[in-house]
């Protein structure tokens, strides 16, 4: 299957600081990204889409000023966790799918960020 | 609105054992993609089956089965001869409208 990669897969920062976390798809051409939360033992939480050509989607409840997205590329985006604070601390995972209705998407390894 | 319910959040099965997850979901769509994922310690997300809603066959993948009740919006994953390495969270999810719809999980442990 398409291969997602997804770095860091842990990073700590202080508080404060901004963290940047990629997702690149690795042999085809991600035409939407989705970036999702996942705090222990739950599901995945949506947090942005991000298509070729426009600007990311957020969700409700979801500071587009404090998580930056970029789809740089079709093959490239990237999640900016700006000022971070200690209840940012979570589990984000990013997912790429490319064009055609009936390609599924597929999953990153996970960031793990930890605020200090 | 679109949802996704998984009523089982944990289930056991002994190795070698066989094994159904639950989920039902609700959309007004007719057109769509259901899909099991499974999420292991290592929190990588697995695609483990698909189906698509305009099939009536149920999709089969080695030792993964899934009966789609589209009328009944079911959609319940059978693990044959259930192993070690199947221990992991199961996520239920629907794709529509360009955006994915999970369920809350349901955590299977493989008894050896």
């Amino acid at each position: 299957g398409a291969v997602v990669s997804q770095h860091p897969s842990r990073v700590i920062c202080k508080s404060g600081t901004s963290v940047k976390i990629e997702c690149r798809s690795l042999d085809f051409q991600a035409t939407t990204m989705f970036w999702y939360r996942q705090f222990p033992k739950q599901s995945l939480m949506l947090m942005a889409t991000s298509n070729e050509g426009s600007k990311a989607t957020y969700e409700q409840g979801v500071e587009k000023d404090k998580f930056l997205i970029n789809h740089a590329s079709l093959t490239l985006s990237t999640l900016t966790v700006t000022s971070a604070h200690p209840e940012d601390s979570s589990f984000y995972i990013c997912s790429a799918r490319g064009r055609g209705t009936n390609t599924e998407a597929f999953f990153g390894q996970g960031t793990r960020l930890t605020v200090v | 609105a679109q949802t996704v319910t998984q009523s089982q959040p944990e289930m056991s099965v002994q190795e070698a054992e066989t094994v159904t997850l639950s989920c039902t979901y609700d959309t007004s769509e007719s057109n769509y993609y259901l899909f099991w994922y499974k999420q292991p310690p290592s929190r990588q997300m697995i695609l483990v089956i698909r189906q698509e809603a305009y099939k009536q066959q149920n999709a089969t993948e080695n030792r993964f089965s899934v009966n789609f009740q589209k009328a009944a919006k079911s959609f319940s994953l059978k693990i044959s001869d259930s192993q070690l390495g199947d221990t992991a969270m199961y996520f239920c999810a629907f794709f529509v409208g360009n955006q994915f719809y999970f369920g809350t999980g349901t955590s299977l442990t493989v008894i050896p």
